[in-house]
């Protein structure tokens, strides 16, 4: 199994309250990734990173921050927690041994699930 | 229209028999293609990639027709540990930033004794 840690895996918290959810790997892969999964909405990325200090959007990234210091970790903040942000939070990393799709290959940690009251 | 649309199922099958799960992706840009597994509550881990040409891992079959924009998976023989979700994935690939991975929701699969 890859090398990919969340923290914490399960958190309630309340309407309004800023939230940091974390992912460590010792992979030393160069691109990770933040994905939610709802039911009937499949699993939509949230904010990627492609280096250290390079992070881009998803398709769902409102309400969400992130930042990678290091290559082992990349953390996703919500900066004030909605009942909406209720979900499962899947980080993923991955590398491509040739530097494009062919080899591509992406994993995923084991989760975080967040309840919003 | 989604981008990755599959079957939603559930397929309900006995032990020993074959599934075929379907997948289309309105992309034509996507350059790769992956089948996933995910057990109810865990996350999803990399089944197999699918190749042009078709790739076989035991009992698994997947298929690709870039022309069609068509991607399949045949399980032969299903067993009981085979009932999970399959999602079916293509990448969109962006030089210097990597890939991101487009998921299809998932066909969910329930092999019975």
């Amino acid at each position: 199994d890859a090398g990919i840690t969340q923290s914490p895996r399960h958190k309630v918290t309340e309407t309004g309250t800023p939230v940091t959810l974390r992912c460590h790997q010792t992979e030393n892969h160069r691109y990770m990734y933040w994905y939610r999964q709802d039911p009937g909405h499949g699993l939509r990325l949230i904010h990627y990173s492609y280096g250290v200090k390079d992070t881009d959007k998803g398709e769902v990234s409102d309400g969400y921050s992130v930042s990678r210091s290091k290559t082992e970790d990349f953390l996703l903040t919500l900066e004030s927690a909605t009942s909406s942000q209720t979900s499962v939070y899947f980080c993923a990393i991955s590398e491509s041994r040739s530097e494009g799709p062919s080899s591509y290959e992406q994993y995923f940690g084991p989760g975080t699930r967040l309840t919003v009251t | 229209r989604k981008e990755v649309e599959q079957d939603p199922g559930p397929f309900n099958v006995p032990e020993g028999a074959t599934v075929a799960f379907n997948c289309t992706y309105s992309n034509s840009a996507s350059q790769s293609f992956f089948w996933y597994r995910q057990d109810c509550r865990k996350e999803p881990k990399l089944l197999m990639s699918v190749y042009s040409s078709g790739n076989e891992d035991g009992r698994f079959t997947a298929q690709l027709n870039r022309a069609s924009q068509y991607i399949s998976l045949l399980i032969r023989d299903s067993k009981l540990s085979d009932s999970a979700t399959y999602l079916c994935v293509v990448l969109r690939w962006g030089h210097n930033q990597g890939g991101k991975l487009i998921f299809g929701q998932g066909t969910e699969l329930s092999v019975k004794p």
